[in-house]
């Protein structure tokens, strides 16, 4: 089992639609949680960046964490054809620099 | 946040050759890691380059194959030694500012073997 686990999609919504994206992991050590975009044939960027347990808005994008779940989720409200690119969760501990990825998910927003 | 500037951006190279991949940083940084991000897959931690000092590895990789090095806090580089095709990938090079800070990645280098 892989200690990050993230749908790789593709998940297809149309202009305006309201998307969630959510990993879920195994390790209670992680205390920091980032989700990051990644265009074709660009580097991954942060998007968001959030330490413990609660949620962190945005703009147009609101960050999720439940660690009793060990749960993460993102949230693009009013979703553009700009937001479709490969969205991925990532995850430390307080102890740790690694961060472990989850594999991506596809998103694609349909004009 | 700062600006990465990974070099290559691509490469196409022969089997059993190697390739340097330069990561230049527009300001000093503590910490500069490098990760492969193979076709279809996520990011894996290749290892964490130390400023004057031996990179430290991931478990997987070792120093033979991927030596590192980092003679500033500004600037590292990867290379990728004795190529083979399963070498084909993207790497990244990522920063982190500061301690608690999140890390922010180059474009990366898009290295196929033939």
């Amino acid at each position: 089992q892989k200690e990050v686990e993230q749908d790789p999609g593709p998940l297809s919504v149309p202009e305006g639609a309201i998307v969630s994206l959510n990993c879920t992991y195994s390790n209670s050590a992680f205390q920091y949680f980032m989700w990051y975009r990644q265009y074709s044939r660009k580097g991954p960027e942060l998007l968001m960046y959030t330490y413990s347990s609660g949620n962190k808005e945005d703009g147009r994008f609101t960050a999720q964490v439940d660690k009793s779940s060990k749960y993460i989720s993102l949230f693009i409200r009013d979703s553009q054809p700009s937001d479709s690119a490969t969205y991925l969760c990532a995850m430390t501990s307080d102890s740790s620099y690694k961060l472990i990825f989850g594999s991506g998910t596809r998103l694609l927003v349909r004009p | 946040s700062a600006v990465i500037s990974q070099k290559p951006s691509r490469d196409i190279c022969q089997r059993g050759t190697s390739l340097t991949i330069q990561c230049q940083v527009d300001s000093q940084v503590t910490m500069m890691f490098w990760y492969r991000q193979q076709p279809g897959q996520s990011l894996t931690l290749i290892a964490t380059a130390n400023q004057g000092s031996e990179a430290t590895y991931e478990s997987g990789f070792v120093i033979d194959k991927f030596p590192i090095s980092r003679p500033n806090l500004t600037f590292s580089t990867l290379t990728v030694s004795n190529m083979s095709p399963e070498d084909s990938s993207i790497y990244l090079c990522s920063v982190e500012q500061g301690v608690g800070q999140p890390q922010h990645f180059g474009d990366g280098t898009r290295l196929s073997i033939l």
